[in-house]
């Protein structure tokens, strides 16, 4: 079974400028995540997907971060502009449920240097 | 809100001897706990969970963890430390008596176990 799948892996942009991040999730996921790990800390979700629904975008930055997930598989998540503090790790998850104790399963990770 | 503590940034052992990682957390409702391990430039793989029943989890690469309601906490433990158990460890929790309420991350605690 394939996993989820990043891309790109590492992205360096400068301050201002914008950036797309893109995930596969695993096949037959109906609920997919965005996590933000800023170095040494823990993920923190930035939006939750059900299909092609939002459930949770509360931690959003929403005045420069958008996400979108249009045919409920793959989903872009996009900053713009970008600012230095922006500089983390992006990581997407997957799972079959939003509910209860399905576990997550975690691509690779986008990880973003803003300059 | 629910909420992790992992008391210890970092943890030492010597190869063979047994690991313990600690976890604490605070949740309104029925806690649904999870551990994570991250090696370097990878994204987080799910060790074990514990959602209902059996007190004592068992989970992937001989790991296991104990709830324990009063005093709150979620340990992680071996038996037997390998040198390729070193990496970052992140426990989790979700309210599972509020739907779909998002899962939150600990701060991680970095294992390594010497040889």
């Amino acid at each position: 079974e394939a996993g989820v799948a990043q891309s790109p892996r590492y992205k360096i942009i400068e301050k201002r400028q914008s950036v797309a991040f893109w995930c596969n999730p695993i096949s037959g996921h109906a609920t997919l995540y965005w996590y933000q790990q800023i170095l040494g800390q823990g993920p923190k979700l930035l939006i939750q997907f059900q299909n092609n629904g939002v459930v949770d975008d509360s931690q959003l930055p929403k005045d420069r971060f958008s996400a979108e997930r249009l045919k409920g598989v793959d989903s872009t998540l996009k900053i713009q502009p970008a600012k230095l503090e922006d500089s983390a790790v992006y990581l997407c998850a997957s799972s079959q449920g939003f509910s209860g104790g399905y576990e997550q399963y975690f691509g690779p990770g986008t990880r973003l240097t803003v300059t | 809100a629910q909420s992790v503590a992992q008391p210890e940034d970092q943890v030492n052992v010597a190869e063979g001897n047994p690991l313990t990682v600690k976890c604490t957390y605070s949740v309104s409702g029925n806690p649904y706990l999870f551990w994570y391990v991250q090696y370097p430039n990878r994204g987080l793989q799910f060790l074990l969970k514990y959602i209902t029943g059996d007190n004592l989890v068992k989970g992937s690469y001989g790991f296991e963890a104990e709830f324990n309601k009063s005093q709150t906490s979620f340990h992680l433990k071996k038996p037997s430390a390998l040198v390729s158990d070193s990496a970052l460890y992140f426990c989790a929790v979700r309210d599972g008596s509020q739907g779909a309420q998002k899962l939150v991350f600990g701060q991680g605690t970095r294992l390594t176990i010497n040889p």
